[in-house]
């Protein structure tokens, strides 16, 4: 049964175009977080919401945003994506805290045109 | 700020022989985790171990913890051709509710 779900597999987009990906959960996690994963890399964190608390990283362009409207599901929000953009984007949830196991959803891979 | 490194990077064997992995981090962790990743999916937990742990088995897989030396490794024992896949330890920073993943090891086995 899948436990964290994310839609679409596949995210063409266009330059500039804004692009949404979506991910669910079936889990009833607190936490939920969106990776960054480009070829080759480590996933780079982008945010996590603890609940409702909304958690930026640092280093995350405002071109992301997020939003979690109840516990099952969050959010990706490009705004304007660029062709730097083009990756893989993992949601994964843990039950309490990160270092608590995590859950990845099957990913979004997403391409800039 | 990435905080494991693994080592090797890449790695390819034969289907039956023990595949190690190795990572090593930077600060004091509450517990190390691994994950593997096959090609063009999301990751999958193979394993936690708690910094007041120094060894764990799970099924074939056997990890190690050493935390004076800040240092983890992965073996897996009896490799199968679907055990190819990437390989990723991750550590907890903190009180930061982060989790930081490694440089991840490529791992091949030929059948």
């Amino acid at each position: 049964d899948a436990m964290v779900i994310q839609n679409p597999r596949y995210q063409v987009t266009q330059f500039g175009k804004p692009v949404t990906l979506s991910c669910s959960q079936t889990l009833n996690h607190n936490v939920m977080y969106w990776y960054q994963q480009k070829s080759s890399q480590a996933p780079k964190l982008l945010f996590h919401y603890y609940d409702k608390d909304f958690n930026n990283e640092a280093d995350t362009p405002d071109n992301f945003q997020s939003r979690r409207p109840n516990t099952s599901f969050c959010f990706l929000d490009i705004r304007s994506p660029g062709l730097g953009d083009a990756a893989m984007y993992l949601c994964a949830t843990s039950r309490d805290w990160a270092g608590d196991t995590q859950y990845f959803g099957p990913g979004t891979r997403l391409t800039v045109l | 700020s990435q905080q494991g490194e693994e080592d090797p990077q890449a790695l390819s064997i034969q289907e039956g022989e023990n595949a190690t992995m190795n990572c090593s981090y930077k600060t004091s962790i509450n517990n190390l985790q691994w994950y593997r990743q096959n090609s063009g999916r999301g990751l999958v937990h193979l394993i936690l171990i708690r910094s007041n742990e120094r060894e764990k088995h799970s099924g074939r897989l056997r990890v190690t913890l050493d935390t004076s030396k800040k240092s983890s490794s992965l073996l897996i024992t009896a490799s199968r051709a679907a055990d190819t896949a990437s390989y990723f330890c991750a550590t907890d920073e903190g009180a930061t509710n982060k989790l930081i993943f490694g440089t991840g090891t490529l791992l091949a086995v030929q059948p």
